[in-house]
């Protein structure tokens, strides 16, 4: 089992929608969890990153942690074209030291339709 | 613009040719990773330095090695490429917030390699 789970989709929405976007993982030693998102032909960018379980909002974009599921979520609300773009979620725990590894999911690609 | 800069943008080459990818990081960042992304493996750690010195390894090739120099800019070598190595290649940088563990990487737009 991999240690992150990310459905590649792609993912087809018209403007406006919510959009879900999902992970899932193995190791309960994850202590925080980001949102990369990457543009075609562009590298990744943090759009959101949190540590406890729960929910984090920042404008259209809310983060969800479900440590007791092992589940993490990405909710788009009023989603728009220029929102289309590869969404990673991220992972990292304490690998020894004050060393942290970060594990990546594979990506969604998201579109979003005018 | 992410203030981590890496070159180039496009490299074509040979099975069996050596390239050099070449990253600055974000001003004021000690740390540097390498990241190798496929279409089918995702985003795969390579390897990261911190202020000059080789910090975590992950899924990096014996063909392939890096150095941070000490005016903090880094190196990723690639050697004796084969057709798999083609592939997008990041550089990214962070504050190295180790002691908190939230690894706050800042992307360059990468290098795309393609081997023929």
């Amino acid at each position: 089992q991999k240690e992150v789970e990310q459905d590649p989709g792609p993912l087809s929405v018209p403007e406006g929608a919510i959009v879900s976007l999902n992970c899932t993982y193995s190791n309960s030693a994850f202590q925080y969890f980001m949102w990369y998102r990457q543009y075609s032909r562009k590298g990744p960018e943090l759009l959101m990153y949190t540590y406890s379980s729960g929910n984090k909002e920042d404008g259209r974009f809310t983060a969800q942690v479900d440590k007791s599921s092992k589940y993490i979520s990405l909710f788009i609300r009023d989603s728009q074209p220029s929102d289309s773009a590869t969404y990673l979620c991220a992972m990292s725990l304490r690998s020894g030291g004050s060393n942290y590894k970060l594990t990546f999911g594979k990506g969604t690609l998201l579109t979003v339709n005018p | 613009d992410s203030g981590v800069t890496q070159t180039p943008k496009h490299l074509i080459t040979a099975t069996g040719q050596r390239v050099t990818l070449r990253c600055s990081p974000r001003s004021g960042d000690l740390s540097v990773y390498w990241y190798q992304q496929s279409l089918d493996q995702g985003l795969q750690f390579l390897i990261q330095y911190y202020n000059g010195e080789e910090r975590a390894k992950g899924n990096i090739l014996e063909r392939f090695s890096a150095q941070q120099f000490p005016d903090l800019h880094s190196e990723l070598n690639l050697s004796s490429l084969e057709l798999g190595d083609s592939a997008l290649y990041f550089c990214a940088s962070s504050e190295d917030r180790s002691h908190t563990g939230a690894n706050v990487l800042t992307f360059g737009a990468g290098s795309r390699l393609t081997v023929l």
